[in-house]
């Protein structure tokens, strides 16, 4: 069966360290999209992709990157770690360009930043 | 901006209770909407969705109408059960080129025996 797997699903850092995220999917689905779930805001969009190559920033992308060089994997980094970025990370997938598809999405990264 | 604004949670219910979670949405145009749901430690899942005005989306015993007049899209189960314990989000896409979400802030449902 197709799935949306994130790794690790528990991560401990420090401020100032690097941080990377990962975000594979075998539905062979285009798009491709990083949220995060902090208490009294739901989901934020991070960052997205529309395909290889194609990335563009989400309404809370400050200190995020990410990169999409093949269809399946889309990697998040957090280039400096803060305390701020303490938070469950989700990353989904869907198909196409329709505004009507569903999302699908992975179990979740929970990050802790010291 | 779109935006979705859900009621306040948590909500606690008796088994067979009936559930409404309010959600109303800010957005122009015709946004599809969605409702998601959350099981505890795990990701998201599609619950039910409306792509236009008047469309009644339903699985699994839960219902939510597109009401394009009041900007809402409530949703509905007759009789909860507790494995209906989660929590739900309200969401909307809008956009002339892919499908990005803009989700409420999420209801927390807790189903007592």
């Amino acid at each position: 069966d197709a799935e949306i797997t994130q790794s690790p699903r528990h991560k401990i850092t420090e401020t100032g360290r690097q941080v990377t995220l990962a975000c594979h999917q075998t539905w062979n689905h285009n798009n491709m999209f990083w949220y995060r779930q902090d208490l009294g805001h739901g989901l934020r969009l991070i960052h997205y992709s529309y395909g290889v190559q194609d990335t563009n920033k989400g309404e809370v992308s400050d200190g995020y990157s990410v990169s999409r060089s093949n269809t399946e994997d889309l990697p998040l980094t957090l280039e400096s770690a803060a305390s701020s970025q303490t938070s469950v990370y989700f990353c989904a997938s869907s198909e196409g360009a329709d505004r009507t598809n569903e999302q699908f999405f992975g179990p979740g990264t929970r990050l802790t930043v010291l | 901006g779109n935006s979705v604004t859900q009621m306040e949670g948590p909500v606690t219910l008796s088994e067979e209770a009936f559930l409404t979670i309010n959600c109303t949405y800010t957005a122009t145009g015709y946004p599809s909407l969605f409702w998601y749901v959350q099981y505890p430690g795990e990701g998201l899942q599609l619950l039910l969705k409306a792509t236009k005005a008047d469309d009644k989306g339903s699985n699994k015993g839960f219902e939510a109408t597109y009401r394009k007049e009041t900007t809402s899209f409530h949703l509905e189960k007759g009789s909860v059960q507790v494995s209906d314990s989660a929590v739900y989000f309200c969401a909307l896409a809008r956009g002339s080129s892919g499908d990005k979400l803009t989700f409420g802030t999420g209801t927390r449902l807790a189903v007592r025996p």
